[in-house]
């Protein structure tokens, strides 16, 4: 069956603590591994896509990387406007997104 | 450039009632996907129209829901006589043809009394 997991569930960070957040997938023939930010009565907004393993995508504190089975989200010197949930998603078709339940990052100041 | 509308925001209905949900891709896209976001639960696949045409209903229950991405307008999730467990937020995302990626919308956030 196809499955994305998310680890951990919640994350309470002081500002500036770097952390890691896991997405472990076991999707069939993935050709895409996908992150988004979701904020409280919002839709998921885009991050990263990842397509190979061993590749690397960064945007300001945030750095996602790839392996063969799971995926990273690298938080560095986290700030208070960095908390929100963190999604993953893996895509084996292009029409079909199986998600994870998320992240839940609280930064604390 | 307007991003993936949806509305209304909030819908709140009695069981047994109707609800349509609508969603206006964005500009110069025209494939729309539909996913159900349970409390507690992942974003879960419905499913994906283009204009005029069913693709992929796999995540769709098979009674009480219908989609539709008419030629003009907005697409449509309907949900026949609504119960308590259809409660959730229904997102809607649209990407441009072969393209590899999702803008989604704000959802539309059911609730059933």
């Amino acid at each position: 069956e196809d499955q994305v997991t998310q680890s951990p569930e919640a994350l309470r960070l002081q500002e500036g603590e770097s952390s890691s957040l896991n997405c472990s997938y076991t999707v069939s023939g993935l050709r895409g591994l996908f992150w988004y930010r979701q904020d409280p009565g919002k839709g998921p907004e885009f991050l990263f896509t990842l397509y190979s393993a061993g590749e690397e995508k960064e945007k300001e504190r945030l750095k996602a990387t790839l392996t063969k089975k799971e995926s990273f989200l690298h938080i560095t010197a986290p700030k208070p406007e960095d908390s929100a949930t963190y999604l993953c998603a893996g895509s084996n078709t292009g029409n079909q997104f199986y998600f994870g339940t998320g992240t839940s990052l609280t930064v604390i100041p | 450039n307007a991003g993936v509308m949806q509305n209304p925001r909030h819908l709140v209905r009695r069981r047994g009632q109707e609800a349509r949900l609508r969603c206006s891709p964005m500009k110069g896209h025209s494939h729309v996907y539909w996913y159900r976001q349970l409390p507690e639960e992942g974003l879960k696949f419905m499913v994906y129209l283009q204009k005029e045409n069913i693709i992929d209903e796999s995540g769709m229950p098979k009674e009480r829901f219908s989609a539709e991405f008419p030629k003009e307008g907005p697409s449509i999730l309907r949900i026949q006589q609504v119960v308590r467990g259809d409660s959730a937020a229904y997102f809607c995302a649209s990407s441009p043809p072969a393209n590899y990626g999702y803008t989604f919308g704000s959802g539309t956030r059911l609730t059933v009394v």
